[in-house]
């Protein structure tokens, strides 16, 4: 069965303090690694699709990076509004298999 | 683009009673996937649609649980009798199929049975 694994559970940073998020995966073939962002009340948004080993993409302060086990989501500096859900999710190789399977995700907050 | 949209975005109904919740989709988009959130479960796949047809329904709880996709803009997520376990927040996302890109959510219904 797919799994998918975040940690840890919840980070607090003060604003400015780096620090990385990790989602550890177990599947059977990896079709793509997705993050998420989800703020209070609101359904997640979309950040990053990662498809190969290797891979790292960036957005403003977040980096996201791709091993063949796990991903990293890397924050630089932060800032209050970083302070959010992040999820992770996995899409399998197989068939029409088109669904995502999500870890619980991360809830990280950034004091100013 | 309004984006997926999604009514009621709160429900409150009482055991027994049946609950509908409705989704529109992106427009052009082809995939359409209705999720539960809860703090012990996380994000958890009920069923989803490509073209309209049910593609993977192995995440319905229970036959009291059933999903349509009548066209390419409207689903609903039917929940015939609804229990206190039943509680939790249901999202609807599109998405292009084929894309390699990640899926469009709405903001959710937070349904919450006493």
């Amino acid at each position: 069965e797919d799994q998918v694994t975040q940690s840890p559970e919840a980070l607090r940073l003060q604003e400015g303090e780096s620090s990385s998020l990790n989602c550890s995966y177990t599947v059977s073939g990896l079709r793509g690694l997705f993050w998420y962002r989800q703020d209070p009340g609101k359904g997640p948004e979309f950040l990053f699709t990662l498809y190969s080993a290797g891979e790292e993409k960036e957005k403003e302060r977040l980096k996201a990076t791709l091993t063949k086990k796990e991903s990293f989501l890397h924050i630089t500096a932060p800032k209050p509004e970083d302070s959010a859900t992040y999820l992770c999710a996995v899409r399998v190789s197989g068939g029409s298999n088109y669904k995502l399977t999500f870890g619980k995700g991360t809830l990280l907050t950034v004091n100013p | 683009d309004a984006g997926v949209i999604q009514s009621p975005r709160h429900e409150v109904t009482e055991m027994g009673q049946e609950v509908t919740l409705r989704c529109k989709p992106i427009s052009g988009h082809n995939s359409l996937f209705w999720y539960r959130q809860t703090m012990m479960r996380g994000l958890e796949l009920l069923i989803y649609f490509n073209n309209n047809v049910p593609i993977d329904d192995s995440g319905m709880p229970e036959d009291r649980f059933s999903a349509k996709m009548p066209n390419a803009s409207f689903s609903t997520l039917k929940i015939q009798p609804s229990e206190p376990r039943d509680s939790a927040v249901y999202f609807c996302a599109s998405s292009l199929l084929g894309s390699l890109g990640g899926y469009t959510f709405g903001s959710g219904t937070r349904l919450t049975v006493v």
